[in-house]
Order: structure tokens, then C-alpha cells, then sequence
């Protein structure tokens, strides 16, 4: 049973550049969240999807959007990127129905290097 | 103010040692309380919820305390192989993390 995947693991850009991040879900998982991590820091929401719709967000900048396919895969994208988006992204599976025992299950995570 | 704020630690302890940490929540609102482990350069997995009339869970116990609005985390009898960053884990709407406390047990 495949667990969370995610793809790049790392990639590097450039400032004004666009990223696109690719998730696929534990199988079964129907609800797919992004988090930011950077160094030394907590993994901090950015935006949750669920029938492939955006459920939720954080406090992140409309630069920061995504999609979620009828397979439950997600995308995560990052137009205009700054120094301060360099960061592991993290991808997070769950059942929406499991939301409330807060046990989310994440990916390795794509590390990005904004230059 | 941080939604969720955690010593960062070090804590370095021996093994067989016990060591105690504490995060504090600013939402008297929120929800649901846990405890993640992440090891280094590796993804956050859940350790544990924790209820209100406190848990174990082995050499690990949770406590919470609403009026004061902080979660603890225990570690008994500390193995090498629990060296690794803790992170408190706040639920409102969303789930809210810590920056994690590292904790490095030496042999």
C-alpha cells in the first residue's frame, strides 16, 4: 500500500519563476493538505482540498494556488517566486471524515530553492 | 501572538533519562490537541492525541490543561531512538503546528 507521494523531492528556480508540485494521496484518502515548512520551523497550512475544491486556507498570498483531480491527486502552484518561498512543501493525505482525529499522513516533501 | 508556541530545545538527556516539555495555545477555542514526531529531514508522523483526562501511550504520557492553556509531552526511560523534533499540534479548523521541539538522546 503506497503511502503519501510527492514529486519533485527537490528542485531549484529562480526569483519570478512558477513551480508546480504534484501529490498522490495514501490510497483511500480522499483530502489533500499543503503545508510550508521552513527551516527550523513547523509545517504551516496553506490550503486544503476535498472534491476537488479548496476547503480551507491559511494566511498565504493568492500566488500560492492548486487543484485537486478526480483522482484525489493534488497540485500545489507557486507563481512569482520569492527568496522567502525556498522551503519544504509538504503534502498531507486524510479521510475528511477522519479529519477530527488529526492524524494526518505526509509525503517526503518537495524541497525548492528559490535563487 | 503564535498560535502554538514550543521550547525549541535542545533538551539532550541520557538514555534512560526522562524528559518533560511543554507547548501553549493561544485559541481557548481549539479543539483537539496532539503530538507529532519529525525526525530529521524526514516527514511529520503522529505520535499521539491527547485528551483531556491526560493518556499514555508506552513510555509516553500527554497531559492537557485548558485553563492554561498548554499541552505536555513526557518521555520515560529515554531511548537513542527517540531523538527527534517534537511538534505540538493544535486543532480549531485546521490543524495548527508548533516549531517543534528537538530532543537528542545520548548513549
Amino acid at each position: 500500500d503506497a503511502g503519501v507521494t510527492q514529486s519533485p523531492t527537490h528542485l531549484i528556480k529562480t526569483r519570478g519563476q512558477q513551480v508546480t508540485l504534484r501529490c498522490s494521496p495514501k490510497s483511500g484518502h480522499d483530502t489533500v493538505s499543503w503545508y510550508q515548512q521552513a527551516l527550523g520551523q513547523g509545517p504551516q497550512f496553506i490550503f486544503q482540498y476535498y472534491e476537488e475544491e479548496e476547503r480551507q486556507r491559511g494566511n498565504f498570498p493568492d500566488r500560492f494556488s492548486g487543484h485537486q483531480f478526480p483522482n484525489y491527486s493534488s497540485e500545489l502552484n507557486v507563481n512569482a517566486l520569492l527568496l522567502g518561498d525556498s522551503a519544504l512543501y509538504l503534502c498531507a493525505s486524510s479521510l475528511v471524515t477522519g479529519l477530527n482525529t488529526g492524524e494526518l499522513f505526509f509525503g517526503e516533501g518537495s524541497r525548492l530553492t528559490v535563487l | 501572538r503564535k498560535e502554538v508556541e514550543q521550547d525549541p530545545g535542545p533538551f539532550n538527556v541520557p538514555e534512560g533519562a526522562t524528559v518533560a516539555f511543554n507547548c501553549t495555545y493561544s485559541n481557548s477555542a481549539s479543539q483537539s490537541f496532539f503530538w507529532y514526531r519529525q525526525d530529521c529531514r524526514k516527514e511529520p508522523k503522529l505520535l499521539m492525541s491527547v485528551y483531556s483526562s491526560g493518556n499514555e501511550d508506552g513510555r509516553f504520557t500527554a497531559q492537557l490543561n485548558r485553563a492554561s492553556q498548554y499541552i505536555s509531552l513526557l518521555i520515560r526511560d529515554s531511548k537513542l531512538s527517540d531523538s527527534a523534533t517534537y511538534l505540538c499540534v493544535v486543532k480549531r479548523n485546521k490543524l495548527s503546528f508548533g516549531a517543534g521541539t528537538t530532543v537528542t538522546v545520548r548513549a
